[in-house]
């Protein structure tokens, strides 16, 4: 089974900063099989990016993914209050693996 | 409008059983693979369990393989999870989602207490 390692464990940063997260695979990822999630205290998880690159429905266009094989990238442009939450990586290629998380924290 | 909508969470001795169930509507359920997904108290996302659309296909994760069985009814719209022995490390919030791809809508959560 795959092994995701996300990093920095926490980021703190200011409203209207970036915010550039790391997710670094045991082995290759199919690109179409990559995602990221959002996740906030008592909520449910969303669904941001899908298939490295591709926004789901209802993600602003602030949010990016990129990346190949084995490193993928997610980043925050200009961070809204509202992007203060803890953000998983996940592969779904056969199993459904997530990263152990990265905390985006306000400074 | 999706909903799905998880039930049977509770409290439960350590050797226990539990059956998790996720009623949905909003979507044609059969035409969908879903998912169980878990967050213990302080900890990540762990994924527990995934079945294909008509539940021939079937993955679970190590850490539950052989103690949990999920199931499907495609003529009620739910999803179930059948949790036997249970842990003091299986307490959590259980997710039901839909996987389109990636998982792209998830039920509330339902929370499992594992205790003596």
């Amino acid at each position: 089974e795959i092994v995701l390692t996300q990093s920095p464990g926490a980021l703190y940063l200011s409203p209207g900063e970036s915010a550039t997260l790391y997710c670094r695979a045991s082995q290759t990822i199919n690109d179409i099989y990559f995602a990221w999630y959002q996740k906030k205290p008592g909520q449910t998880p969303r669904l941001l990016i899908y298939g490295v690159s591709w926004r789901a429905p209802g993600t602003p266009d602030r949010f990016s993914g990129s990346g190949s094989g084995t490193d993928f990238t997610l980043t925050i442009s200009r961070l809204e209050p509202e992007d203060f939450a803890v953000y998983y990586c996940q592969e779904y290629s056969v199993a459904l693996t997530f990263g152990g998380g990265t905390k985006v924290e306000m400074k | 409008h999706v909903q799905l909508v998880e039930s049977g969470g509770g409290l439960v001795k350590p050797g226990g059983s539990l059956r998790l169930s996720c009623e949905v509507s909003g979507f044609t359920f059969s035409d969908y693979y879903m998912a169980w997904v878990r967050q213990a108290p302080g900890k990540g996302l762990e994924w527990v369990s995934y079945l294909s659309d008509s539940g021939t296909y079937i993955r679970y994760a190590d850490s539950v393989r052989g103690r949990f069985t999920i199931s499907r009814d495609n003529g009620k719209n739910s999803l179930y999870l059948q949790m036997n022995s249970l842990r003091l490390e299986d307490t959590a919030i259980y997710y039901c989602a839909r996987k389109y791809s990636a998982l792209d809508y998830w039920g509330q959560g339902v929370p499992v207490t594992v205790s003596s």
